[in-house]
């Protein structure tokens, strides 16, 4: 069965802290994706990565960034959090294939105070 | 740049009645894709329309695709309230070997006895 899981599912971080945020994919796939979540703006593409060590920057990546070392692991990282960061965070991944369909993790609700 | 609209943005419909949702989208794309999200959930994938004149059912869902209109539809039938959730459409934009799927801003529905 298809299983992304993401590190947490509950986040409260302060100003200024480093907040790193763990997604594993059991499935193989070559493409990964942090998205964010907010109530009328929809889903918003942070970076996604297409291979181990690549990375490319979506809609909204300032503030953040991205590391994947191994192909099954994708994290997000908070250099340093603010209060605009507050979201619901959503990673995804997806084979590379006719289809292209992205799987998605439960979501990581952050709080930032 | 690829937009995709939804409409209708929010519908409360009754049990046992019958309803369309609509997804347009700017560009070429014959790939898109529907996902439904529960309340404080994450996104599942329920349908993945691959070229023109595409249809898929499952259930009390039926999707369908029309690449030269743009569209797609998301036809409820005889709804139930277990159907209540927000739904997204999103499509491919095959902008390069990976491919970067934009999201609509989904249809939130309430199903009422």
């Amino acid at each position: 069965d298809v299983k992304v899981t993401q590190s947490s599912r509950y986040l409260v971080k302060r100003t200024g802290e480093k907040v790193f945020l763990e997604c594993v994919q059991d499935m193989d796939h070559e493409n990964m994706f942090w998205y964010r979540q907010d109530p009328g703006l929809g889903l918003r593409l942070i970076y996604f990565s297409y291979d181990v060590k690549m990375k490319e920057k979506g809609d909204i990546p300032e503030g953040y960034s991205v590391s994947r070392e191994k192909k099954e692991r994708f994290s997000l990282i908070l250099e340093s959090a603010s209060t605009n960061q507050t979201s619901m965070y959503l990673c995804a991944s997806s084979r590379r294939s006719v289809y292209n369909e992205q799987f998605f993790g439960p979501g990581t609700r952050l709080t930032v105070l | 740049e690829l937009k995709v609209e939804q409409n209708p943005l929010f519908l409360s419909m009754q049990e046992g009645k019958n309803y369309t949702i609509y997804c347009n989208y700017s560009t070429t794309s014959d790939r898109l894709y529907w996902y439904r999200q529960d309340p404080g959930k994450s996104l599942e994938s329920l349908f993945v329309l691959l070229s023109n004149g595409a249809v898929k059912q499952e259930g009390r869902l039926m999707a369908s695709l029309d690449t030269k209109a743009r569209l797609s539809t998301l036809h409820i039938t005889a709804a139930v309230h277990d159907l209540s959730a927000t739904y997204f459409c999103a499509v491919d934009t095959r902008k390069t070997s990976y491919d970067k799927v934009i999201f609509g801003p989904g249809t939130s529905l309430s199903v009422i006895p």
